[in-house]
């Protein structure tokens, strides 16, 4: 399968401080990108996505950003607070037609310090 | 919560023993899917299932099998073939094609004793 290119594996900020995390994909026909969440002993959870019809989108204190002609998206969250302490996970996806799976990346676990 | 419910959330298995993990979804989604994940990895896809009496294999099938006789149930046969099957085992489903928000189950975590 094509896989998703996540970076970087940890990340640990201030609160308060901006976390990036980035990932890149090769498979041109995605056009569904969503970011997940997954906390400690808990199911993933979907927290914002973008299609690639869109550059930008934000939701509060999350932002995500995508490029279709590189093939990178990136997951923005400022002002952190402790309980953004989680392991995120980009995915690419495709939706319509055949293009029913969804591949993750290896996740990124952020720890964010009071 | 969630509509989607697997089981047992803890499952042991002998070396040389096939094992089914439970996956049903109330919430009239079309499409399921099957992930392993192990520290460090990620999410893994095993196998997805866009409809009824059919699936597809993902990066990872070998050792595994699975049937999609009902919409609701998307059962993971991990069989004696799979040679490291401990595992946190994760299941979801979407709302067809042009579903969006994929909804987990709570995962089974097996251990091979």
């Amino acid at each position: 399968g094509e896989n998703v290119e996540q970076h970087p594996s940890t990340l640990s900020v201030q609160e308060g401080d901006s976390a990036v995390i980035k990932c890149t994909y090769s498979d041109s026909a995605s056009n569904y990108f969503p970011w997940y969440k997954q906390e400690l002993g808990k199911r993933p959870q979907l927290i914002i996505d973008i299609r690639s019809n869109v550059g930008e989108k934000k939701d509060q204190r999350i932002a995500v950003t995508l490029n279709k002609t590189a093939k990178h998206f990136s997951l923005h969250i400022t002002e952190t607070q402790p309980e953004d302490s989680a392991v995120y996970f980009c995915v690419r996806g495709g939706y319509g037609g055949s293009q029913g799976n969804l591949i993750f990346g290896k996740g990124t676990k952020l720890s964010v310090k009071p | 919560d969630g509509g989607i419910t697997q089981s047992p959330k803890y499952l042991f298995r002998k070396e040389g023993q096939n094992v089914t993990l439970s996956c049903e979804q109330n919430l009239n989604h079309d499409a399921m899917y099957w992930y392993r994940q192990d520290p460090g990895q990620g999410l893994r896809l095993i196998y997805y299932s866009q409809i009824v009496n059919d699936f597809q294999k993902g990066d990872i099938a070998e050792g595994y099998s699975v049937s999609r006789e009902k919409k609701e149930s998307f059962p993971l046969t991990v069989t004696s073939a799979q040679k490291n099957p401990t595992a946190f085992y994760l299941c979801a489903s979407i709302d067809g094609p042009l579903g969006t928000e994929a909804f987990f189950g709570q995962g089974t975590r097996l251990t091979v004793v």
